[in-house]
């Protein structure tokens, strides 16, 4: 059974500060996606990943994917409040679907 | 970019009753959709994959006379939920993929009182 855990499951961090999330998955897959959601909306497509080593940035997000090691991660930096909300990584769970198992969640409270 | 549309986006009813929510793609065909639910400051868990033309599939643990797929055309998928109770209510989301991409339609919000 494929599992796909982040960590941290929450965060609150300083305007200005960096830092990473990570997200970790148990069995092969060959794309990994990262989506925000704000309170009580549905989610927001930020990152497609598709191979190893791939890195796709945007704005203060940056995200990269180490296959071999089932690890993505997802760094912010120069936090600002704007970015605060709860952000998922999800993982393809098989060569030809699109089925997605979605990680924990990582909630993130940026303060001033 | 793809837009995927729900309907509707909230929905309060009596316990016992039927509820329908839609799901459109609506600049693009979308042979498969997916359904999720999703608790209270929890994760999404996909429910069952809808399958254009044919019968959908579910994940381990729904169960397929309660909440009934059909996906009728290639732009749309509708999730049924049979005699709901409270313990149904949540925040039901559909995505369709285009072009590697899962695009998430705006969630349907089900209280069952």
């Amino acid at each position: 059974e494929l599992k796909v855990e982040q960590n941290p499951l929450f965060l609150s961090m300083q305007e200005g500060k960096n830092y990473t999330i990570y997200c970790n998955y148990s069995t092969t897959s060959d794309r990994l996606y990262w989506y925000r959601q704000d309170p009580g909306k549905s989610l927001e497509s930020l990152f497609v990943l598709l191979s190893n080593g791939a890195v796709k940035q945007e704005g203060r997000l940056m995200a990269s994917l180490d296959t071999k090691a089932r690890l993505s991660t997802l760094h912010i930096t120069a936090a600002v409040h704007d970015l605060s909300a709860t952000y998922f990584c999800a993982v393809v769970i098989s060569y030809n679907t699109d089925k997605l198992i979605f990680g924990t969640g990582t909630r993130l409270q940026v303060f001033p | 970019g793809a837009v995927v549309s729900q309907h509707p986006s909230w929905v309060i009813c009596k316990s016992g009753t039927s509820v329908k929510i839609e799901c459109r793609s609506l600049d693009f065909q979308a042979t498969t959709m997916f359904w999720y639910r999703q608790f209270p400051k929890q994760s999404l868990m996909l429910m069952a994959t809808s399958n254009e033309g044919s019968k959908a599939t579910y994940e381990q643990g729904v169960e397929k006379d309660k909440f009934l797929i059909n996906h009728a055309s290639l732009t749309l998928s509708t999730l049924t939920v049979t005699s709901a109770h409270p313990e149904d209510s949540s925040f039901y989301i559909c995505s369709a993929g285009f072009q590697e991409t899962q695009y998430f339609g705006p969630g349907t919000r089900l209280l069952v009182l």
